[in-house]
């Protein structure tokens, strides 16, 4: 597609509960990124692909979180057990090249915001 | 220290103002970077690329010191639609980095 694609749009979870997010990045575009943005503060990296490849999971919690890109389905952030930190809105970003390479800005999703109660 | 440095703000200018906002950036080896506005509760669009010393668009035109290692961006004749969040970016590592950014409002 032209537009990258993240559904839910919005998601409510009890505390303890899984949550699932899911991200189609435009055609065409062979990275994806996560970032979650806490109540408009700054946006923390989670992690990105290159196709179905983890590329960095530097910013990624050790526990409970976890993501896949597998061929021919949308991207997936998947957190398990929610707590009441998680509450926040997770933006899907895509990109044709790499960051670093010039002209590869990121495309966002319009976000999914999960708020955990 | 962060890889970038931005105003919070906000600023506030009245319509058909000129404003300036900076952003100071640590990492001498980035060679390019982006500005992106973030509407309240939306996902950030991409402004500007800013390759060599400079760009603009339109009203809009943002400017590159890498001496003093900071990127302007400048928003001429401001309109009420251009009341938002500007992100500064460096386009550098693996992963793009977003500061707060700096809040612009302006007013009727």
């Amino acid at each position: 597609g032209e537009e990258v694609a993240q559904t839910p749009k919005h998601l409510v979870r009890g505390e303890g509960q899984k949550a699932k997010l899911y991200c189609a990045p435009i055609k065409g575009h062979s990275y994806v990124f996560w970032y979650q943005q806490v109540l408009k503060n700054e946006f923390k990296f989670l992690i990105s692909f290159q196709n179905e490849n983890v590329f960095d999971e530097t910013g990624m919690p050790k526990e409970r979180f976890s993501a896949k890109c597998l061929p021919n389905s949308p991207c997936s952030l998947e957190i398990q057990a929610t707590k009441l930190e998680d509450s926040a809105v997770y933006f899907c970003a895509s990109s044709q090249k790499g960051t670093g390479v010039n002209n590869s800005p990121l495309h966002f999703g319009n976000g999914t915001r999960l708020t955990v109660t | 220290r962060k890889e970038v440095e931005q105003d919070p703000g906000p600023f506030n200018v009245p319509e058909g103002a000129t404003v300036a906002f900076n952003c100071t950036y640590s990492n001498s080896a980035s060679q390019s970077f982006f500005w992106y506005r973030q509407d309240c509760r939306k996902e950030p669009k991409l402004l500007m690329s800013v390759y060599s010393s400079g760009n603009e668009d339109g009203r809009f035109t943002a400017q590159l010191n890498r001496a003093s290692q900071y990127i302007s961006l400048l928003i001429r004749d401001s309109k009420l639609s251009d009341s938002a969040t500007y992100l500064c970016v460096p386009n550098s590592g693996y992963a793009l980095n977003f500061g707060k950014g700096t809040s612009l409002l302006v007013t009727p």
